[in-house]
């Protein structure tokens, strides 16, 4: 089946510096990709759509500022987390949809540890 | 109300038993359902997906929805061990199908006791 892969899976960082997570559709072409955050035995929690060539467009109370996203490429996304901070510790996940078989498939996640 | 709803659980059942998992749903505008399996620490897993009602297997799961309840289950026959996770179920419209946000619920956490 399809795959999305997501780069870093686990990064350290230090409080004030930004970390760039990346998430790639490998064998097929996303136009949409969206960002979840998750805590700890919490569910999934949208944080934006990535529109390729287009701004992302952000849930309510998700800062833009802080979490950059670009969708640059049909392939590709990425979150940005800028200035990060111990509280932006999380478990970053995204999606794709894959338009041939009509199934939104995810990354395996990106563990960031502030701290 | 929230749009889906599903209980969190946790739910504990012994190897071999049959697991029911269920969501209900508010909005009649969903008409694609899917189930993902969620191990600690992993992205979620597609398990199966279906856009009519009635029921739909593959090995042993089975997903069952009924649009005239609103109401969706994933069945696991003779569970594992290696089935113990987080279930969630997510839904969408065809209004926007393969741009919009699916609706998940908030994962129902399932331990399978050897």
């Amino acid at each position: 089946g399809a795959v999305v892969s997501q780069h870093p899976s686990w990064v350290i960082c230090k409080s004030g510096t930004s970390v760039k997570i990346e998430c790639r559709s490998l064998d097929f072409q996303a136009t949409t990709m969206f960002w979840y955050r998750q805590f700890p035995k919490q569910s999934l929690m949208l944080m934006a759509t990535s529109n390729e060539g287009s701004k992302a467009t952000y849930e309510q109370g998700v800062e833009k500022d802080k979490f950059l996203i670009n969708h640059a490429s049909l392939t590709l996304s990425t979150l940005t987390v800028t200035s990060a901070h111990p509280e932006d510790s999380s478990f970053y996940i995204c999606s794709a949809w894959d338009y041939q078989s009509g199934e939104l498939f995810f990354g395996e996640g990106s563990r960031l540890t502030v701290l | 109300q929230k749009e889906v709803e599903q209980d969190p659980g946790p739910l504990s059942v012994p190897e071999g038993a049959i697991v029911s998992l269920n969501c209900t749903y508010s909005n009649s505008a969903f008409q694609y359902f899917m189930w993902y399996r969620q191990y600690s620490r992993k992205g979620p897993e597609l398990l199966m997906y279906t856009y009519s009602s009635g029921n739909k297997e593959d090995g042993r799961f089975t997903a069952q929805v009924d649009k005239s309840s609103k109401y969706i289950s994933l069945f696991i026959r003779d569970s594992q061990p290696s089935d113990s996770a987080t279930y969630l179920c997510a839904m969408g419209g065809w209004a926007n199908f393969g741009n919009e946000k699916l609706t998940f619920g908030t994962g129902t956490r399932l331990t399978i006791i050897p």
